[in-house]
């Protein structure tokens, strides 16, 4: 079984703060990685799906990079907003589906 | 409206009894998937599949088994040989396979006393 982990585990931010979180990797058997947001008592929502080395995405506030060589990928987001508290997961796709036990982030306002 | 659902949303057994949980999508969607949540963990898959009639293990399968006979279901048996059977478990779809974004449902929480 593979370990992929997310840091940190939690954290609290103030409205307007902005934020990023860390996925960690192997950097062999690399397919691609997944971000998935998940808010209390809904399902996973995918954020976004990154395959190449340096790929850089973009929604809205919400941004990923990704360094499959190094093994990392961050999320950040951008002035923080209180719908924005969740879970956020990463999946690393190798040969299965790996993922992370999340950062969860709490915005105060 | 698209999607996937899961039925029922919380499920009570006896230890010993096999439990079958439903999971449809009506999104057209290849793949389908099955993963199991504990406290402190990450997702965990258990099986996946590609396309009807088609299935592959995931890492922690021992226990569990599942059949895809239409597109559109993937139901998840919980047999008596699963060891920790309580768990919350999500079902999940996707267009393609690995590379596709997952779309999850809104899961069944089983409690095995």
């Amino acid at each position: 079984i593979l370990n992929v982990e997310q840091s940190p585990q939690s954290l609290h931010v103030q409205e307007g703060d902005s934020t990023n979180f860390t996925c960690s990797f192997p950097s062999s058997n690399f397919y691609a990685l997944h971000w998935y947001r998940w808010e209390t008592a809904k399902s996973p929502e995918a954020l976004f799906v990154m395959t190449l080395n340096g790929d850089e995405k973009k929604k809205g506030r919400i941004s990923a990079t990704l360094n499959t060589k190094e093994g990392y990928s961050y999320l950040y987001i951008k002035g923080s907003q209180p719908e924005d508290s969740a879970t956020y997961l990463c999946a690393f796709i190798g040969n299965q589906f790996y993922f992370g036990t999340g950062t969860s982030l709490t915005v105060i306002p | 409206d698209g999607g996937i659902t899961q039925s029922p949303k919380y499920l009570f057994r006896k230890e010993g009894q096999n439990v079958t949980l439903s999971c449809e999508q009506n999104l057209n969607h290849d793949a389908m998937y099955w993963y199991r949540q504990d406290p402190g963990q990450g997702l965990r898959l258990i099986y996946y599949s590609q396309i009807v009639n088609d299935f592959q293990k995931g890492d922690i399968a021992e226990g569990y088994s599942v059949s895809r006979e239409k597109k559109e279901s993937f139901p998840l048996t919980v047999t008596s040989a699963q060891k920790n059977p309580t768990a919350f478990y999500l079902c999940a779809s996707s267009a393609g396979g690995m590379g596709y974004e997952q779309y999850f449902g809104p899961g069944t929480r089983l409690t095995v006393t």
